[in-house]
């Protein structure tokens, strides 16, 4: 069975400051995608980066960056200079390698960055 | 551009009342849809997905059903809402080739009381 697991409930972030956000996983497909998403206050939730698992360099999009390590099953985002409008939930998520490309979610972990 | 639209944005019932809520997607064709369910102060939990018109999987068992009457409609029913029905509902979409993307729609808030 796949999991996904966030261990921090709540993180906290000077602005400017860059900030790791963990995320561990578990699956027996070979292949297999992983994604984080931001959710705001709102309630809607943004895409922000997906790695998939033959990926050979970590993704990157703007301010975040996936690291990536195969090996120990773990995907961490990490936002470089935050802001305060970084200051979300923010869920890891995975998909199998089925056609349905559903996605499992971890539990979140909520981010607050500090002026 | 894609668009995926769910209505309506909040909703109170009360318990034992039927629900309905819609989900459209627009400027794609043939996408994977999927109704997931965030209870306050979690993550979200895969109700249904679908890969086609009335092809319906059912993830939880519950009292909530899922229909796709057309390609890029997705519809979650329940004959009889249950307080534990409470939460957020939120569609998403995929496309059937592109699988490193999921977009989701503003979502619903409902409260059963």
């Amino acid at each position: 069975a796949q999991k996904i697991t966030q261990t921090q409930p709540g993180m906290f972030v000077q602005e400017k400051e860059a900030v790791t956000l963990d995320c561990t996983y578990d699956t027996s497909d070979p292949s297999y995608g992983l994604f984080w998403y931001k959710q705001p206050s709102s309630g809607e939730m943004i895409f922000l980066i997906y790695q998939g698992s033959y990926d050979q360099q970590n993704a990157t999009e703007g301010r975040y960056s996936l690291n990536f390590q195969k090996a120990r099953k773990s995907a961490n985002l990490v936002i470089s200079a935050s802001q305060l409008g970084d200051s979300a939930m923010y869920f890891c998520a995975m998909r199998g390698g089925d056609s349905s490309y559903k996605l499992i979610f971890g539990s979140g972990t909520r981010l607050l960055v500090r002026p | 551009s894609q668009t995926i639209h769910q209505w309506p944005a909040t909703l109170v019932q009360p318990v034992g009342s039927p629900l309905s809520l819609e989900c459209t997607v627009e400027g794609t064709s043939n996408p994977n849809l999927y109704w997931y369910r965030q209870a306050a102060g979690r993550g979200l939990q895969l109700l249904f997905y679908s890969v086609g018109i009335g092809q319906i999987s059912s993830e939880v068992p519950q009292n909530l059903s899922a229909s796709r009457p057309q390609d890029r409609q997705f519809i979650l029913s329940s004959k009889k809402l249950l307080l534990s029905d409470s939460g957020f509902y939120l569609c998403a979409w995929t496309s059937g080739v592109s699988y490193n993307e999921q977009f989701f729609g503003p979502g619903t808030r409902l409260t059963v009381l």
